[in-house]
């Protein structure tokens, strides 16, 4: 079954420390794996995408890493803001061009000052 | 730079009523996408267009329509609502494929069936 599943579900840090966020997938044949940042009453924004043969994308303060042998992906947040406060959501792509994209559920950060 | 424009933001209708939700997007993507996201559950894709004039069906298109008379509009139709068709609907854009590039998101429309 093509699925992904976060962890945590939940998860509260305060200002300025580093976070971790998981995805494992099932998703097959696995095409990409995404990473989007959504705020509270908004639309999903992008963050990372990365094929199947990259291990690691940056933009700022948010690092992915992708291991398509084990199916894994983590978002890492370093120095984190109170406006990281958000949902974020792994979405890992099947098939060729025109395939499908799998939502997982999200992980709700909380970042406290 | 308006990207993808939703319309309404919110509404509230009485089940059995009919509803069009609108999407316009300025960046003259080939595919557009409406999602529905439930607490709790990831965003599940109701239909799809790879290019005007065509369309599919996604994972829960029952109770759904679409049209795609040309690149920047795709509207969504309830055609009867039900109140399991509350929900938030996202209308979604990219450039080729969906697993080609990025994928832009507009703002959501609430939508409540009572």
């Amino acid at each position: 079954k093509n699925q992904v599943e976060q962890s945590p579900q939940s998860l509260i840090i305060l200002e300025g420390k580093n976070c971790t966020l998981q995805c494992n997938y099932t998703v097959s044949p696995f095409s990409n794996l995404r990473w989007y940042k959504q705020d509270t009453g908004r639309g999903p924004v992008s963050l990372t995408i990365m094929t199947f043969s990259e291990n690691t994308k940056s933009n700022g303060r948010y690092t992915a890493t992708l291991d398509a042998d084990t199916k894994q992906s983590s978002l890492h947040i370093t120095a984190s803001q109170l406006s990281d406060s958000a949902s974020y959501i792994c979405v890992a792509g099947r098939g060729s061009t025109l395939g499908r994209l799998y939502f997982g559920r999200g992980t709700q950060l909380t970042v406290w000052p | 730079i308006a990207g993808i424009t939703q319309a309404p933001t919110s509404q509230i209708l009485a089940a059995g009523r009919r509803m069009t939700l609108r999407c316009t997007q300025d960046m003259r993507h080939n595919a557009m996408y409406w999602y529905r996201q439930d607490l709790g559950l990831g965003l599940r894709l109701i239909h799809y267009s790879n290019t005007a004039g065509t369309t599919g069906k996604g994972e829960v298109p029952d109770g759904y329509s679409v049209s795609r008379a040309n690149t920047d509009d795709f509207p969504l139709t309830l055609a009867s609502a039900v109140p399991s068709q509350t929900s938030v609907y996202f209308c979604a854009s990219s450039g080729e494929g969906v697993n080609t590039g990025e994928l832009f998101f507009g703002e959501g429309s609430r939508l409540t069936v009572l």
